[in-house]
């Protein structure tokens, strides 16, 4: 199947630091990817949609600002955290779908755990 | 606004048993509904996906079924063994470019 990665696996930071979080198909290209957010124990949160080619489209509540998106490429799409704060501690995980409209599987990456100080 | 509920929160079984995981969604709306195992600290592993217009699907001891109009779907679990010991995640595909919105999960263990 499609593969999904994500770097780094795992980042502990100051408060106040940014940190990039990188997600890349590997074998496979992506128009779209998803960012997502998971607290421990509770389900996986969609913070944001990104377009390769074009600005990324965040979902209510979501500060754009502080969650910064880039597609750079058809296989790559970074999220930043700018300006960390312990709440922001959380595991991110990123996904790409595959295949058209309605009839896709979406792939996962196996999550950056983000840890703020 | 799209909510997805998944029935037991957690489920603990001994080997062997044959289980059924539940998921509901409110708006039947859906483009299609995937359901995932995570492992503890780890991504998602995508294990069946259900188009709309399908009702059911099977890949080895899981069968997944899908019913729309209720706004269902449910998880089976053959044989279960101590390697299907993980959370298992429902989402429903919502709209363009399949966003999904996911349950909670079930937590399942399956003891030796």
């Amino acid at each position: 199947g499609a593969v999904v990665s994500q770097h780094p696996s795992r980042v502990i930071c100051k408060s106040g630091t940014s940190v990039k979080i990188e997600c890349r198909s590997l074998d496979f290209q992506a128009t779209t990817m998803f960012w997502y957010r998971q607290f421990p124990k509770k389900s996986l949160m969609l913070m944001a949609t990104s377009n390769e080619g074009s600005k990324a489209t965040y979902e209510q509540g979501v500060e754009k600002d502080k969650f910064l998106i880039n597609h750079a490429s058809l296989t790559l799409s970074t999220l930043t955290v700018t300006s960390a704060h312990p709440e922001d501690s959380s595991f991110y995980i990123c996904s790409a779908p595959t295949g058209g409209r309605g009839k896709d599987t979406q792939y996962f990456g196996p999550g950056t755990r983000l840890t703020v100080l | 606004k799209q909510e997805v509920t998944q029935i037991p929160a957690a489920l603990s079984v001994p080997e062997g048993e044959n289980l059924v995981l539940n998921c509901s969604f409110t708006d039947s709306a859906i483009y299609n509904l995937q359901w995932f195992r995570q492992d503890p600290g780890k991504g998602l592993t995508s294990l069946l996906l259900i188009q709309s217009s399908q009702r059911e699907q099977t890949s080895g001891r899981l069968n997944a079924s899908l019913d729309k109009s209720s706004g269902r779907s449910t998880l089976y679990i053959a044989a279960s063994q101590p390697g299907d010991s993980a959370t298992y995640l429902c989402a429903v595909g919502r709209g363009y470019g399949n966003k999904l919105v996911f349950g909670a999960g079930t937590i399942l263990r399956v003891k030796s």
